[in-house]
């Protein structure tokens, strides 16, 4: 199994500025997924993070708003630029489980917006 | 989009007594998978199911994948306190790891 850490692990931040979220994995992954859950709902892909290549992302979600990085095979990172409330939410990045064709998740990162 | 909707929403059962809960989409779906999500932590995987019509277990845990492979049910049985959590049902087509959610079945176990 894959062990996947998330920094910080929670944020309250001020309306208009930027959070940057880590994800750190324990071994070599070519694909990372970043997800957002808002308050009471369900998991939300925003994009697909492969290395050596601009990140994916799906519809309703756009790279000036969460820019991502992917600099090597274990990491990633998340930015939510110029925040507002309605960015509030848990962001959690994940990473295939290639023997089952699922995904291990990360703990999360649970971000306020004031 | 393709959407998939959980039911019931919400469960406030007494410790012993058995949970179902289920799934069901517009969409056909190759794989359904059930997480179970803990307060301050990601999915964890419970249960995959690959075949139309499979059913499959994981201790007091039984799910099964519709024969129109547009639904699935996850049971509990005998439930304890430590099942309290979010139970999230996905739906996942071949040839990519693109997953979709439900919304989640909020469990509630009183001792």
């Amino acid at each position: 199994s894959a062990v996947i850490s998330q920094k910080p692990s929670r944020d309250i931040c001020q309306r208009g500025t930027s959070l940057t979220i880590q994800c750190q994995v324990d071994s070599q992954v070519t694909m990372m997924f970043w997800y957002r859950q808002q308050p009471g709902q369900s998991l939300t892909l925003i994009a697909t993070a492969n290395q050596g290549s601009e990140a994916t992302y799906e519809s309703g979600f756009v790279i000036d708003k969460f820019p991502i990085s992917r600099p090597n095979l274990t990491f990633s990172t998340l930015t939510v630029s110029n925040m507002s409330p309605e960015d509030s939410s848990i962001y959690l990045c994940s990473v295939p489980n290639l023997s089952t064709d699922t995904q291990y998740f990360g703990p999360g990162t649970r971000l306020t917006v004031l | 989009g393709q959407q998939l909707n959980q039911s019931p929403q919400s469960m406030f059962i007494q410790e012993g007594e058995d949970v179902s809960m289920n799934c069901t989409s517009s969409s056909i779906f190759n794989t359904w998978l059930w997480y179970k999500q803990d307060p301050g932590e990601g999915p964890v995987l419970l249960i995959a199911l690959y075949k139309a019509g499979e059913l499959t277990s994981n201790g007091r845990l039984t799910a099964q994948f519709g024969i129109t492979r547009k639904d699935s049910f996850l049971n509990i049985s005998a439930s304890i306190p430590s099942d309290v959590g979010i139970y999230f049902c996905a739906g996942q087509l071949t040839g990519g790891f693109k997953t979709i959610f439900g919304a989640g079945t909020r469990l509630f176990v009183k001792a």
